[in-house]
């Protein structure tokens, strides 16, 4: 079974629109850790928000929001006010048990803001 | 902080040859990811350290491939006899012990093979 599934290859958003990037997991861990990063044609991978999975509140960065869902396991990604910079691929990832674990990661979902 | 990074940003060999890439993590971080990402695909796990000690390896780590970190500060991942199905991006992560993030892990450029 997949760790991480993105079911959305490509996305497309009105510029200052806001969208939700869906990402859905599965583990038996109890404590894990969730990522959204943000990968541009450049190829970097830019960290843009991390939620625990014993955190009770959702984590904001500024226009982005992760929409926690753990009874239905999922982690979606909100992004406000949509940029024409935030053109890119978008990854979910996880990091299982103890903290020292790599990450496993989707499939990404290429989102495009139109202007 | 500076960022991590990595050496060469791109690099073209021919098959059967042999290649070795660079990273410098973040400073102070005692942990160090390599990844490798395949067109249109996420980043898979290769290996990681903690210090100098290599301390997991995937099985997509074969025979061909090595890495070290032998003074627990930069790293290399080099790989011999080159094929073309190693032709990919390779990225490194770095990150502290403990962090306000909790484990966030910061990536480099990435060096972007391509095997002829």
């Amino acid at each position: 079974a997949q760790k991480i599934t993105q079911t959305q290859p490509g996305m497309f958003v009105q510029e200052k629109e806001a969208v939700t990037l869906d990402c859905t997991y599965d583990t038996s861990d109890q404590s894990y850790g969730l990522f959204w990063y943000k990968q541009p044609s450049s190829g970097e991978m830019i960290f843009l928000i991390y939620q625990g999975s014993y955190d009770e509140q959702n984590a904001t960065e500024g226009r982005y929001s992760l929409n926690f869902q753990k009874a239905r396991k999922s982690a979606n990604l909100v992004i406000s006010a949509s940029q024409l910079g935030d053109s890119a691929m978008y990854f979910c990832a996880m990091r299982e048990g103890g903290s020292a674990r790599q990450l496993t990661f989707g499939s990404g979902t290429q989102l495009t803001v139109l202007p | 902080d500076t960022g991590v990074s990595q050496d060469p940003r791109h690099k073209i060999t021919k098959r059967g040859q042999n290649v070795t890439f660079r990273c410098d993590p973040i400073s102070e971080h005692n942990r160090l990811y390599w990844y490798r990402q395949t067109l249109g695909q996420g980043p898979e796990f290769l290996t990681y350290f903690q210090n100098e000690a290599q301390l997991e390896k995937s099985r997509l780590l074969s025979d061909r491939f090595s890495a070290e970190r032998p003074k627990g500060s930069f790293s290399t991942l080099e790989i011999q006899r080159t094929e073309q199905g190693d032709s990919a991006m390779y990225l490194c992560a770095s990150r502290r012990t403990s962090g306000t993030l909790g484990d966030t892990q910061y990536f480099g450029p990435g060096t972007r093979l391509t095997v002829l």
